[in-house]
């Protein structure tokens, strides 16, 4: 299993829009509706912000975001604030319970 | 309230076994559902899935690491080990101890705060 793909950085103003992208292939994102995202601030451990793709667990901003087409799932981020400025990390479910992860995307907020 | 605390040695050195334990609490791992995994993070870098074992004491490992990683349970302690055989310091980095509940699909919800090994000579 390779990694899957984001970009290295994406950055927006504050009150714009961003959207992450994480591609992969059809035995992974392609394959199955289970891709998560996680946000993490600098020394922190990671945060679960979206699961199955497209669902917030509770707690989460709304302004989080997530979607898929075919082999590449992304994540907007709506109203951008300097609270979103972090590493955001795309995993998905591989088959064989076997988990692989994006390469991670640093957001800024410019 | 779940919460998981791994621990274990700072320093390792090369080719000798790491061993890491996560303590949890807020749930069972014998609950249907529930699994634990490893994760972990070289300074500066990815997070990388290592390994995860579930409610039926199934286990399953990252393919290129399979040979040199084992997970375990003790559900009476609430505890979850990882041993890493023949470490190098590539395998430097934060390992983390993540619960997923399976059940629902939330995949790695909740994390531990991370344990820092360092592997020199």
């Amino acid at each position: 299993q390779s990694a899957l793909t984001q970009p290295a950085s994406v950055s927006g103003s504050p009150g714009q829009s961003i959207t992450v992208s994480c591609t992969g292939t059809s035995s992974d994102v392609g394959g199955y509706n289970l891709v998560s995202w996680y946000q993490q601030h600098p020394g922190k451990a990671p945060k679960f912000i979206i699961y199955e793709v497209s669902k917030r667990p509770s707690g989460v901003s709304n302004r989080f975001s997530g979607s898929k087409s075919g082999n590449t799932a992304s994540l907007t981020i709506s109203g951008l604030q300097a609270e979103d400025e972090a590493d955001y990390y795309c995993c998905s479910y591989a088959g064989n319970s076997i988990r692989v992860f994006g390469g991670g995307t640093k957001v800024t907020v410019l | 309230q779940v919460t998981l605390r791994e621990s274990g040695p700072a320093l390792v050195k090369p080719t000798q076994t790491l061993t890491l334990t996560c303590t949890f609490s807020g749930f069972s791992l014998s609950t249907s559902g529930m699994c634990v995994s490893w994760i972990r993070q070289p300074p500066g870098k990815a997070l990388e899935w290592l390994a995860l074992i579930d409610s039926a004491d199934d286990k399953y490992y990252l393919p290129s690491l399979k040979t040199r990683l084992t997970i375990s349970r003790d559900t009476s302690k609430n505890q979850v080990v990882l041993r890493m055989t023949n470490v190098d310091p590539v395998d430097t980095a934060t390992y983390y101890c993540v619960r997923t509940y399976w059940n629902t699909h939330q995949e790695f919800d909740f994390w531990g705060q991370g344990s820092l090994v360092t592997i020199s000579s």
